[in-house]
């Protein structure tokens, strides 16, 4: 089956700029999370959807938003950008549901690389 | 707070074992995961622990102790592709599964194989 698709895989930004980033999760999954992914502060956790309604949430500035739609693709939206906001988004897919070990699994896209200039 | 460590970086020659201790303090407790990312690459899963004691899969193992906050990933048999940042990463509490999707990562142990 095919995996997690995240698009664009690279893109080039300017301060105060606004973008958006796409995540198309395994066919079936209906939790989507967001991960912010730098040398400094490794992965960080931006925010989970399930069933198009946000369910986690980390500790981003509102810039960060995203949404879910009702195929279970995602988008995540980041504004006014900072040269900060530098990093590898990634996105993972996972069942979402408390039913098994299995279902616990998360599988990643490979990423999206903003650079911001 | 969460707080996850782990070593930033480890190297090991070829045909050896290694092992990638993993320390942890997080509010609430569900799971451990351990993720395997070559540079440029995705995340690859591992391994999963919930209960106490040494999951074995190939050449791959891990270890979870809940009472110590301690997991350990131990790679036998090293090949030079096992060369990778490997990942420990911590499921909180379930609360009628709205945690599942949320995962606090350490930093990554960056393990070189040498020939």
């Amino acid at each position: 089956k095919a995996g997690v698709t995240q698009t664009p895989r690279y893109l080039i930004k300017t301060r105060g700029q606004q973008v958006t980033l796409s995540c198309s999760p395994i066919s079936g999954h209906r939790s989507v999370s967001w991960y912010q992914q730098t040398p400094g502060q490794g992965l960080q956790f931006l925010f989970e959807y399930f069933s198009e309604t946000q369910r986690n949430k980390g500790n981003f500035p509102g810039r960060f938003s995203g949404r879910q739609f009702s195929n279970s693709r995602s988008e995540m939206n980041v504004s006014t950008l900072e040269l900060g906001d530098s990093a590898l988004y990634l996105c993972a897919s996972s069942l979402g549901q408390p039913s098994g070990r299995s279902n616990t699994e998360a599988f990643f896209g490979q990423g999206t690389r903003l650079t911001v200039v | 707070g969460q707080n996850i460590d782990q070593p930033t970086e480890m190297t090991a020659t070829e045909g050896a074992i290694v092992q990638i201790n993993c320390t942890y303090q997080t509010s609430g407790f569900n799971g451990l995961f351990w993720y395997q990312q070559h540079a440029g690459e995705a995340p690859t899963f591992l391994s999963y622990n919930v209960l106490d004691g040494l999951e074995e899969k190939g050449r791959f193992s891990s270890f979870l102790s809940r009472s110590k906050g301690y997991s350990y990933l131990l790679l036998k048999e090293l090949q030079m592709k096992d060369s990778a940042s490997y990942l420990c990463a911590v499921s909180p509490q379930a609360d009628r599964g709205s945690t599942l999707g949320r995962l606090y990562f350490g930093r990554g142990t960056q393990l070189t194989v040498w020939p």
